[in-house]
């Protein structure tokens, strides 16, 4: 029952690196998200997708990157990291989409990103 | 706009003790989410409201969603040290794909 699965867990970088947030689901769900939850704020959406092959943009996708080219897999990429992206990042998946239904989303168990 | 406050942002009571927290906003919500998230996980559903003046009861908690369909209530009857973690509401907004989350109630409840 592995749900969704984000790795790392934890990771420190320096200002300018890149590197891949990875999040992979066993559901078969078709909708997959990413988000950024930082403290004192909600969740922000930074891309999604609907689909394999199939991605848009989301509240703020500025610095981020992401592709599906499977269902199961849905990295985010962060290029030339900065201060202000340390946050605790979410992947997760839906069936169908918060359009069509009022389904729950599931959440992978984040990843925790600090740049310095 | 569409934004979700809730309220209060930190609460810390005795076990055995009743709470209640809440999701205000001045936008109407087709719907309503509440998740409760612990510490070094994700979110988790606990339940969609729909209905203006809906109730919908898990146990010890009952959720209320607002006959306007503006805000939304949690209420924890005899609270336990399990029900400690931070509850987040979160409401379908008019993009298809958005949902709105509040920044959460963090609830902490002492044996």
């Amino acid at each position: 029952n592995a749900g969704v699965t984000q790795t790392p867990k934890f990771r420190i970088l320096k200002i300018g690196q890149s590197m891949t947030l990875q999040c992979a689901q066993d559901m078969n769900h078709n909708y997959m998200y990413w988000y950024r939850q930082d403290p004192g704020m909600g969740l922000k959406l930074i891309y999604y997708s609907v689909g394999a092959g199939i991605t848009d943009k989301g509240e703020v996708p500025n610095g981020y990157n992401v592709s599906r080219s499977t269902t199961e897999d849905f990295p985010l990429r962060l290029e030339l990291a900065a201060p202000s992206q340390t946050s605790v990042y979410f992947c997760a998946s839906s069936p169908l989409g918060q359009a069509l239904t009022n389904e729950k989303l599931f959440f992978g168990s984040g990843t925790q990103l600090s740049v310095l | 706009t569409q934004l979700l406050e809730q309220s209060p942002q930190f609460l810390s009571i005795q076990e055995g003790e009743n709470l209640t927290v809440y999701c205000n906003s001045s936008s109407v919500f087709s719907s309503l989410q509440w998740y409760r998230q612990e510490p070094g996980e994700g979110p988790v559903l606990l339940v969609t409201v729909v209905t203006g003046g809906e109730v919908k009861k898990l146990k010890r908690l009952t959720f209320q969603f607002g006959d306007a369909r503006k805000d939304s209530s949690l209420h924890i009857t005899a609270a336990q040290p399990g029900d400690t973690g931070l509850y987040l509401c979160a409401g379908k907004g008019d993009s298809n794909y958005q949902l709105i989350w509040g920044a959460g109630t963090k609830l902490i409840i002492k044996p």
